[in-house]
């Protein structure tokens, strides 16, 4: 059964909205987290790295302001898109890392598909 | 900075068959992890299988083997016995460094297979 539970799967609203994606580690404790966006028929593209108790670090090019990630517990990362725009709309997931192991692999969220009209 | 670079935009291949989807890896980091993930139309992210840098041997789970040529610097994916519902896209993915962390995709691979 899924590891990681991403919600909403689908979003679609108006431009300006800001719109909150969650995502959850459902039976490990995840101190870091990580968001990632991808377009149509295009690669994975890591926005930022999500981090339990403290600041996220965010990627080249990617504003910390527009796109908010907060990191509450070692089960729930959120990610929110303020002020949503059309370019905005994309597919978004989230992935997280069972610690331990050296050879776990990131467990990924199924999703968020955003459209801002 | 590490890269990951998958130069098969699509593959075609008849179900039963064997496919091979190519991945070659830079970095500069001795120690690292190579992942492939399997991507259906609806978006999730299924892992497949992961090889360490300092792996003796090749990866395999069940249908699926990996190709490590670490000099070559090459991860190639192997699929045994083709399914139908084996069609979607592919991903390679580089971590480095002990704690696996955040992942670098390449371009990735769309896999159809034929009846």
């Amino acid at each position: 059964g899924a590891v990681v539970s991403q919600h909403p799967s689908r979003v679609i609203c108006k431009s300006g909205t800001s719109v909150k994606i969650e995502c959850r580690s459902l039976d490990f404790q995840a101190t870091t987290m990580f968001w990632y966006r991808q377009f149509p028929k295009q690669s994975l593209m890591l926005m930022a790295t999500s981090n339990e108790g403290s600041k996220a670090t965010y990627e080249q090019g990617v504003e910390k302001d527009k796109f908010l990630i907060n990191h509450a517990s070692l089960t729930l990362s959120t990610l929110t898109v303020t002020s949503a725009h059309p370019e905005d709309s994309s597919f978004y997931i989230c992935s997280a890392r069972r610690q331990g192991q050296i050879n776990q692999p990131q467990h990924f969220g199924d999703g968020t598909r955003l459209s801002i009209l | 900075a590490q890269k990951i670079t998958q130069t098969q935009p699509g593959m075609f291949v008849q179900e039963k068959e064997a496919v091979t989807l190519d991945c070659t890896y830079d970095t500069s980091d001795p120690s690292y992890g190579l992942f492939w993930y399997k991507q259906p139309s609806s978006g999730e992210m299924i892992f497949l299988i992961y090889q360490g840098s300092y792996d003796q041997q090749n990866a395999t789970e069940g249908r699926y083997s990996l190709n490590f040529q670490k000099a070559r610097k090459s991860a190639n994916l192997v699929i045994s016995a083709s399914q139908l519902g084996d069609s979607a896209m592919y991903f390679c993915a580089i971590a480095i460094g002990t704690s696996y962390g955040k992942l670098t995709f390449g371009q990735g691979t769309i896999l159809t297979v034929h009846p």
